[in-house]
């Protein structure tokens, strides 16, 4: 989605470091979301945002860490406390409820 | 609970023949539901969308769904298949009204043989 822009596509970590994986859009949507992708499974909720300075834990909320000072904005920092990071974060955004999500093109991060 | 379920992890057709891709959900509200298509390394683009309205739900690249809410499903289908279509295919749903909280199936790997 051209509006949505994650960067950078690939990343690589060593294990023990910190990294934050950025989320910028510019569709004016007030919502906001980091969901987590593995090898053959759905899309897992990590945190998401209704509104600057607000953000909620999602479903595997453990080792992540999120800001909202920008509406555009909304960067993922994946902490030493996360046990398994390697996976494929996508960040999506919604302007209302039942809207759909419209998502970014992901950010696939290794950590060995 | 509310819930997603796609009763096929992996479905293999031949271009140009019909294409079934089922869903079943749990919601306790009338649901918003919607399907995603997913191509290697890339994010998910919305298919079609489901809020109430019609049953019928067309949606980009030939691709349609039925809601029935008697049996709780939102198949997806396609009446002739196209190698381009080779990706995951997932379906959500909202699951309560004004829900901020999405819940996404496990997807289904669709591959077209030639």
């Amino acid at each position: 989605d051209g509006g949505i822009t994650q960067s950078p596509k690939y990343l690589f970590r060593k294990e023990g470091q910190n990294v934050t994986l950025s989320c910028e859009q510019n569709l004016n949507h007030d919502a906001m979301y980091w969901y987590r992708q593995d090898p053959g499974q759905g899309l897992r909720l990590i945190y998401y945002s209704q509104i600057v300075n607000d953000f909620q834990k999602g479903d595997i909320a453990e080792g992540y860490s999120v800001s909202r000072e920008k509406k555009e904005s909304f960067p993922l920092t994946v902490t030493s406390a996360q046990k398994n990071p390697t996976a494929f974060y996508l960040c999506a955004v919604r302007d209302r409820y039942n809207s759909p999500l419209h998502f970014g093109n992901g950010t696939r991060l290794t950590v060995t | 609970a509310q819930s997603v379920t796609q009763l096929d992890s992996h479905v293999s057709v031949s271009e140009g023949t019909p294409v079934l891709l089922r869903c079943n959900y749990s919601s306790s509200y009338s649901p918003s539901l919607f399907w995603y298509v997913q191509h290697p390394n890339k994010g998910l683009q919305l298919l079609l969308k489901y809020t109430s309205a019609a049953t019928l739900v067309k949606g980009i690249n030939g691709f349609e769904a039925e809601f029935k809410k008697s049996e709780t499903s939102f198949h997806l289908t396609k009446p002739s298949a196209h190698m381009s279509d080779a990706a995951e295919y997932f379906c959500v749903v909202a699951i309560a009204q004004g829900a901020q909280k999405l819940v996404f199936g496990q997807g289904t790997r669709l591959t077209i043989n030639p």
